[in-house]
């Protein structure tokens, strides 16, 4: 079955040490995303990338990395100059281009406390 | 700066009643409106609207968008405790050729049997 796969679904790290979130998807999906998510704020764009070794920062990219060395692949790495990271991460994908970009589809999420 | 308020953002129904919820926005270059469904963990589309006035709909549930007022609505009719759920607004921008989702907060639905 074709999806998006996020691991770990839970993370405990302690202050000041960074951590890398994994997306590996298999839909052949060009376009690759990441989300965080707070209580009463929605959906938040930390970065995206449309293709290999390319991404742009969305808008909360700040304390945050990626990287992007295989279209499969889009880990997201916490670091420690993030001053809130506790929160829930999605990871999502889309194809497409332009207009005909499809909706985006979401992973399952990892859920990251930072003590 | 763009965006997306829904409202209510809490509801409590009983089994069988019809519920509306609310999403307006404001952004530039606006491409689409999205509605999505989430439970516990990933988010699950529902509808993509991007003309006005053209209702979509599935099963009990359907959406319309009014790109002139710059809201939409998502109806449920005779709704069941599956439908339980945060329903996510997001409006659909494209930034450099990639599509940019601007998220509401959300309305976090309860269906008591």
């Amino acid at each position: 079955d074709g999806g998006i796969t996020q691991s770990p679904k839970y993370l405990f790290r302690k202050e000041g040490q960074n951590v890398t979130l994994s997306c590996e998807q298999n839909l052949n999906h060009d376009a690759m995303y990441w989300y965080r998510q707070d209580p009463g704020q929605g959906l938040r764009l930390i970065y995206y990338s449309q293709i290999v070794n390319d991404f742009q920062k969305g808008d909360i990219a700040e304390g945050y990395s990626v990287s992007r060395e295989k279209k499969e692949s889009f880990p997201l790495t916490v670091t420690s100059a993030q001053k809130n990271p506790t929160a829930f991460y999605l990871c999502a994908s889309s194809f497409g281009q332009g207009q005909r970009r499809s909706p985006l589809h979401f992973g399952n999420g990892t859920r990251l406390t930072v003590t | 700066e763009d965006k997306v308020v829904q409202s209510p953002l809490s509801l409590v129904v009983h089994e069988g009643d019809t519920v509306t919820l609310n999403c307006s926005y404001e952004v530039t270059n606006f491409r689409s409106l999205l509605w999505y469904k989430q439970e516990k963990k990933a988010p699950t589309f529902l509808f993509m609207l991007t003309s006005s006035g053209i209702e979509k709909k599935s099963g009990r549930l359907s959406s319309i968008l009014d790109k002139k007022e710059l809201f939409s609505i998502l109806n449920i009719t005779a709704t069941q405790t599956g439908d339980s759920a945060v329903y996510l607004c997001a409006v659909g921008t494209y930034i450099q050729g990639a599509q940019k989702l601007v998220f509401g907060q959300g309305t976090r639905l309860t269906i008591n049997p």
